[in-house]
């Protein structure tokens, strides 16, 4: 069975400090995706990130970076110099490609708390 | 570009009482999906379609119907409200299986 887990449910740090969200997840496919969505206070959902199964570069963008390792099947989210902005809910999300049907499998999220 | 439009924001139901969540997305997009999300529990998924008339269901279904007649509109149905289906939900689209979903405003639903 396809799961997702964040076992980090709340993170706080001071404005300026590295923070790494934690993702690790269970499929039985080969190929699959995985998602990395925020969600600010305000509510929406922003999608950040998809990767899929055959891609394993680590990818960065801006303060934000992706480190996948299908050896320990994880997809950490990393922040560098946080900001206030950065508050939010973090959810990581799986969806595997057998079946076609698109279902995203979501994590229970990590709430970042950025202090200033 | 409205992208995903869901209405209402809020609503407050009795027990008992049935309501239709409207989903609406101007982007032509082919997948369409119901979310509910409830604290601790990130978002699970209620219902999908992968096209104009065809629909499945997901990992909670029980107490929801959908139907998918056009490209456009994915509305959800609360057949008879319970105070277990107290939540925010929230509707998504994507063009292609795989892309990225994109996620309506949501709405958040109380039941007394």
């Amino acid at each position: 069975a396809q799961k997702v887990t964040q076992a980090q449910t709340e993170i706080s740090v001071v404005e300026k400090e590295d923070v790494t969200l934690d993702c690790v997840y269970e499929t039985r496919d080969t190929t699959y995706y995985l998602f990395w969505y925020k969600q600010p206070p305000s509510g929406e959902l922003v999608f950040l990130i998809r990767r899929n199964s055959f891609d394993e570069q680590n990818e960065i963008s801006g303060r934000y970076s992706w480190n996948f390792q299908k050896s320990t099947s994880s997809f950490n989210f990393t922040i560098t110099a946080s900001q206030v902005v950065d508050s939010a809910v973090y959810f990581c999300a799986l969806s595997e490609a057998r079946g076609a049907t698109n279902k995203l499998i979501f994590g229970t999220g990590t709430l970042l708390a950025v202090q200033p | 570009n409205a992208g995903v439009t869901q209405t209402p924001k809020f609503q407050v139901l009795k027990t008992g009482q049935s309501m239709t969540l409207q989903c609406a997305q101007d982007m032509n997009h082919e997948y369409m999906s119901w979310y509910r999300q409830d604290p601790g529990m990130g978002l699970r998924l209620i219902h999908y379609s992968v096209g104009a008339g065809i629909t499945d269901q997901g990992e909670v279904p029980n107490g929801y119907n959908v139907s998918r007649s056009t490209t456009e509109d994915f509305p959800l149905r609360l057949l008879s409200a319970a105070p277990s289906q107290t939540s925010v939900y929230f509707c998504a689209s994507s063009s292609r299986i795989y892309q990225p979903q994109h996620f309506g405003d949501g709405t958040r639903l109380s039941i007394l």
